[in-house]
């Protein structure tokens, strides 16, 4: 399957800044990507579908103002949490969709808004 | 809201299979049967899919009753590396969302 890469694979950030993470297929060329978080003790949940060189496609509930994706190529996408607050504190997880849509994940990383 | 239904947690013995359930009892002729697990801090890990018929990769096999309303994934041998929460997912091939519900919890006890 994919080999998918996040970095960072932790950060700690201050309430009102920006924190950029960035999904990397490293042997794969994926043209979808997809954005999931995990709150503590909770299941995966399906943030939004970045597609290369378009705009990303948001799930109900999700501001994407508030959290901006950038597919800009074939292998890295990025997800930009912009002031972020303590309630966005979770594990961010992205994957790359296989040849048979089976979906292959990077090892997520985790926020913490002080 | 989930379309399947698997037992909370499991306890499986080193070295013997564990074999989770998960009930599909809505599932659509177009939509396969996914097994991913995730290992603590860990991203998930696809582990294998079907439609109707049973399979076998170097990980699992998954077995698909014959009406399609359930399923087992079996972990031949397990051992301690195993333990993780395993998601049963059903979906349509051609869709994007994978919805995870809430899994089970296999320990795998020495």
């Amino acid at each position: 399957g994919a080999v998918v890469s996040q970095h960072p694979s932790r950060v700690i950030c201050k309430s009102g800044t920006s924190v950029k993470i960035e999904c990397r297929s490293l042997d794969f060329q994926a043209t979808t990507m997809f954005w999931y978080r995990q709150f503590p003790k909770q299941s995966l949940m399906l943030m939004a579908t970045s597609n290369e060189g378009s705009k990303a496609t948001y799930e109900q509930g999700v501001e994407k103002d508030k959290f901006l994706i950038n597919h800009a190529s074939l292998t890295l996408s990025t997800l930009t949490v912009t002031s972020a607050h303590p309630e966005d504190s979770s594990f961010y997880i992205c994957s790359v969709a296989g040849g048979y849509n089976e979906q292959f994940f990077g090892p997520g990383t985790r926020l913490t808004v002080l | 809201d989930a379309k399947t239904t698997q037992p909370p947690s499991m306890d499986c013995a080193e070295g013997r299979a564990a074999n989770l359930p998960c009930n599909h009892s809505t599932i659509s002729g177009n939509e396969y049967v996914y097994w991913y697990r995730q290992i603590h801090s860990q991203g998930p890990q696809y582990i294998i899919h079907g439609l109707k018929n049973n399979e076998t990769n170097e990980m699992a096999s998954l077995i698909i009753t014959e009406d399609r309303k359930s399923s087992t994934l079996i972990l031949p041998h397990a051992t301690l590396r195993d333990t993780a929460v395993y998601y049963c997912i059903v979906r349509d091939r051609g869709a994007n969302n994978l919805f995870f519900g809430t899994g089970t919890r296999l320990t795998v006890i020495p």
